[in-house]
């Protein structure tokens, strides 16, 4: 009965390479929610996904950010040329049914990424 | 866009002490979800509050909606140490999403 799983714990990457975080949803959930959090802070919305569609990207930055939720396989957030301030912890989020905000979000164990 | 604000940010009491957070949102709520994160850990889903004036209790902790549905809170009697991390409310923005209060981040002297 595997909860959301996201990999990897803690990534690091040096300024300007690449970030990958992958998320498979608990079984059963359609919904794919990504946020963001910086260090003594909230949780801050960044998309959400339903299978090979972006439903909401209203908190996604406009340039190096995408996110995607394929057919077969995870989402996978992506962050392109990373600098210093992409350094937070970035979590995943599946519901069932309807999905929020009408039903309780799972969260992941988050991906840690620091900028060096 | 509609904001949840969560007070107070921070809050220490002694081991024994009640706890209180409260959230406030600019706009009427269809629901609202409460959360628990440990430090280094990930929000766990604690309730969810649908009706005007409700009241949920699950042990220790007691949970409010407000009558308006515009605001909420979250009490905790007798502290215990495993009570200690940050306590969120979060509340839908729109039909797709939902948005978090900045949270309210408990500790405890033993």
């Amino acid at each position: 009965n595997a909860g959301v799983m996201q990999n990897p714990r803690h990534l690091v990457r040096r300024r300007g390479q690449e970030a990958r975080l992958r998320c498979s949803p608990m079984k059963g959930h359609s919904h794919v929610y990504w946020y963001r959090q910086l260090p003594e802070e909230g949780l801050k919305f960044m998309v959400y996904l339903q299978k090979e569609n972006i439903i909401d990207e209203s908190g996604m930055p406009k340039e190096r950010f995408s996110a995607e939720f394929p057919k077969e396989g995870p989402s996978i957030l992506r962050i392109q040329q990373v600098v210093r301030g992409d350094s937070a912890a970035y979590f995943c989020a599946s519901s069932p049914g309807q999905g929020a905000p009408n039903s309780p979000l799972h969260f992941g164990n988050g991906t840690r990424l620091t900028v060096t | 866009g509609q904001q949840v604000m969560q007070i107070p940010q921070y809050q220490h009491v002694q081991e024994g002490e009640d706890f209180t957070t409260y959230c406030n949102s600019s706009t009427t709520l269809s629901n609202i979800q409460w959360y628990k994160q440990r430090p280094g850990g990930h929000p766990v889903f604690l309730i969810q509050l649908v009706k005007s004036g409700e009241v949920k209790k699950q042990k220790r902790l007691t949970f409010q909606f407000g009558e308006a549905k515009k605001n909420s809170s979250l009490h905790i009697t007798a502290t215990q140490t495993t009570d200690v991390g940050t306590y969120f409310c979060a509340g839908p923005q729109g039909a797709q999403k939902l948005v978090f209060g900045q949270g309210t981040r408990l500790t405890i002297n033993p």
